[in-house]
């Protein structure tokens, strides 16, 4: 069952430009929502969080907004950094049952 | 402070031999998650431990596949009698209660 969906496999921008990776549930019951980036050969980072009581959450270059009646999330980078290429998957959680999207590939082009 | 360490972090394995991977969570937390991503798939849950009680286990395949968290020592998925469709990332996750998650570097199990 794919609770937590990710549709664009890929995303492609310039430097300097925002990245905006979107992320649908299905699960009303969820409650808490992260972002994690992932870099070939690693595992997945932590990266940022927002709760169902919040609709936005900013940490530095990173800003998460949630629109509950939609069940929609997604992650702005501003600006986008050659860095930031990498593999970024959305989770939901409700207790601690945490389920992933199928991730976006971010790329970054200088 | 040590983050979470899985070993090994490659694995290769005939078809039928015995898999066991490795995970110690991040000092302080008592909560450990499998994962496991395919070639091309998300992160796929698996099982959700505590110390010595196994919470969910909804997402582990009902044959071949276990898991444990024992009192003392690392937790360890083991996979009895590999195939091929085994080959994948296998992450394991710590955390606190209801707090978040944080992935160790994986281990990455190729069955020949």
């Amino acid at each position: 069952d794919q609770q937590v969906k990710q549709n664009s496999p890929s995303l492609s921008v310039q430097e300097g430009r925002i990245s905006i990776l979107n992320c649908d549930y299905t699960n009303s019951m969820f409650d808490y929502f992260l972002w994690y980036k992932k870099y070939p050969a690693e595992g997945p980072t932590f990266l940022i969080s927002i709760s169902s009581i919040k609709d936005k959450n900013e940490d530095g270059r990173f800003t998460v907004f949630l629109n509950k009646s939609a069940k929609h999330l997604s992650l702005h980078i501003v600006p986008s950094q050659p860095g930031d290429s990498a593999v970024y998957f959305c989770a939901a959680r409700y207790n601690n049952d945490m389920r992933f999207g199928a991730g976006t590939r971010l790329t970054v082009k200088p | 402070n040590a983050g979470v360490m899985q070993n090994p972090r490659h694995l290769v394995r005939r078809r039928g031999q015995e898999a066991r991977l490795r995970c110690s969570p991040m000092k302080g937390h008592s909560h450990v998650y499998w994962y496991r991503q395919l070639p091309e798939e998300g992160l796929k849950f698996m099982v959700y431990l505590q110390k010595e009680n196994i919470i969910d286990e909804s997402g582990m395949p009902k044959e071949r596949f276990s898991a444990e968290f024992p009192k003392e020592g690392p937790s360890i998925l083991r996979i009895q009698q590999v195939v091929r469709g085994d080959s994948a990332a296998y992450f394991c996750a710590s955390s606190s209660y209801s707090d978040t998650q944080y992935f160790g570097p994986g281990t990455r199990l190729t069955v020949l």
